[in-house]
């Protein structure tokens, strides 16, 4: 178990509708990042928060969006839902930048 | 970023010691080097990390030579469950986090019977 929790782990959902993916940190990371992992695809990695505030920002479509909250939790927003967009979607977090903690992924299926 | 090259894949056979190895001829000095390990439908989980010279842990070990040019995962007497996918990431430390974490396509390693 890494300490990172993703919810909620499956998600079916029809073209055109908005979703969102909370993530919750191991206790004590501030920075949250956010991957895409399409079927035998690397990771994309989308974008990156510490403590807050934006810091990175990856390959994100215009649809997609994020935050992290005050006590740390984040969302990945995602709009106008295409087929395209069904894949596992992976949050991380870290300390520092030199190891991250990935939690078990949301599996998002766009019919 | 420092671009990192690796294998797309590699095989093994139960019990031997499988080496992969990343290059990243444009690693900045305070890059760090990092290696996950992907099962199918599972988030990457942390191997190892190393500047230089040589780590070891209970998993794994990491040779880094002075040039800091490229790296080898060392993983001693593979078994099935080792089968996944291998990345390697060139990360620099800092706090803040202004690193995009960038993993590349990895490598698959299967180990057979």
């Amino acid at each position: 178990d890494s300490g990172v929790t993703q919810t909620p782990k499956h998600l079916i959902t029809a073209t055109g509708q908005r979703v969102t993916l909370r993530c919750s940190p191991r206790s004590g990371d501030l920075s949250v990042y956010w991957y895409q992992q399409s079927l035998d695809q690397g990771l994309q990695f989308l974008i990156q928060y510490y403590n807050g505030e934006e810091r990175a920002k990856g390959n994100i479509l215009e649809r997609f969006s994020a935050q992290q909250f005050p006590d740390l939790h984040s969302e990945l927003n995602l709009s106008s839902l295409e087929l395209g967009d069904s894949a596992l979607y992976f949050c991380a977090s870290s300390v520092h930048n030199e190891k991250l903690f990935f939690g078990s992924g949301t599996q998002l299926s766009v019919l | 970023l420092a671009k990192t090259t690796q294998p797309i894949s590699m095989d093994s056979y139960e019990g031997q010691e499988v080496n992969i190895t990343c290059s990243h001829n444009n690693i900045a000095t305070n890059d760090y080097i990092t290696w996950y390990q992907q099962f199918p439908s599972q988030g990457p989980r942390f191997i190892i990390q190393g500047y230089k010279t040589k780590v070891t842990n209970e998993v794994a070990s990491l040779f880094i030579p002075a040039d800091r040019k490229s790296s080898t995962l060392s993983l001693p007497r593979v078994s099935l469950s080792d089968t996944a996918v291998y990345y390697c990431l060139v990360v620099t430390s800092f706090s803040g986090g202004y690193n995009k974490l960038i993993f590349g396509a990895g490598t698959r390693l299967a180990v057979h019977p």
